[in-house]
């Protein structure tokens, strides 16, 4: 079981916004920025935000992050075909001395 | 070309034991902290252990603990994991990443683990 809660899926259809929670505790994204990998199937991850809400260079700005005290999400506005993929956040808990990502949402395009 | 290739995986025992590597390219390596992360068939993906600049701090997940050791060669551009004592729950994907929770974050392709008998 993950220490951070994902929902298993979620979907929109095309142009349609979609988001995903993460929740977890004072240990991890109540003391840590939260980071969010977009993973598609046959391919390495990569990260899509960091720092809570920022976006590496060359991701779309229809990806976003946000956090609050003990829980974050991504919202992907404007769904697209190509953004069907898995999507796991991550923070470092200092309780576990770990790096612990979430239990992964396949996001699903109707 | 900046890029992360690892080697090393195959096929091992339960109990057994396997060097899996990682070769940097492309960048200055001993500026980032390093990683390694797994996904097992089927399952979403697993921090592993992490490795400092220098090699002088290490971490890992608790079910590794004692069984796993990575390292690093600056010289060498290459970081490492020693993986021993395998379980058939270590069965895995393993990828080497660069800044896992950074801007700068990069993974490689990825090299499979299988623990069978």
């Amino acid at each position: 079981q993950s220490v951070l809660t994902q929902p298993p899926s979620a979907s929109g259809t095309p142009g349609q916004r979609v988001t995903i929670s993460c929740s977890g505790s004072t240990s991890n994204i109540g003391s840590n920025p939260v980071n969010w990998y977009q993973h598609l199937p046959g391919t390495a991850p990569k990260i899509i935000i960091y720092g809570n809400d920022q976006r590496p260079s060359g991701v779309p700005d229809r990806f976003s992050g946000s956090k609050s005290d003990t829980s974050a999400s991504l919202a992907i506005s404007g769904l697209q075909s190509e953004d069907e993929a898995d999507y796991y956040c991550a923070a470092w808990d200092n309780s576990l001395s770990a790096y612990v990502f979430g239990s992964g949402t396949n996001v699903i395009g109707l | 070309e900046v890029q992360l290739v690892e080697s090393g995986g195959g096929l091992v025992q339960p109990g057994g034991s396997l060097r899996l590597s990682c070769a940097a390219s492309g960048f200055t390596f001993s500026n980032y902290w390093m990683s390694w992360v797994r996904q097992a068939p089927g399952k979403g993906l697993e921090w592993v252990a992490n490795i400092d600049q220098d090699g002088s701090q290490k971490y890992y997940v608790d079910s590794v603990k004692g069984r796993f050791t990575i390292s690093r060669d600056n010289a060498e551009n290459s970081v490492s994991l020693q993986v021993s004592s395998l379980r058939d729950e270590d069965t895995a994907v393993y990828y080497c990443v660069r800044s896992i929770g950074l801007s700068t974050s990069l993974w490689g392709q990825g090299t499979p683990l299988t623990v069978s008998s």
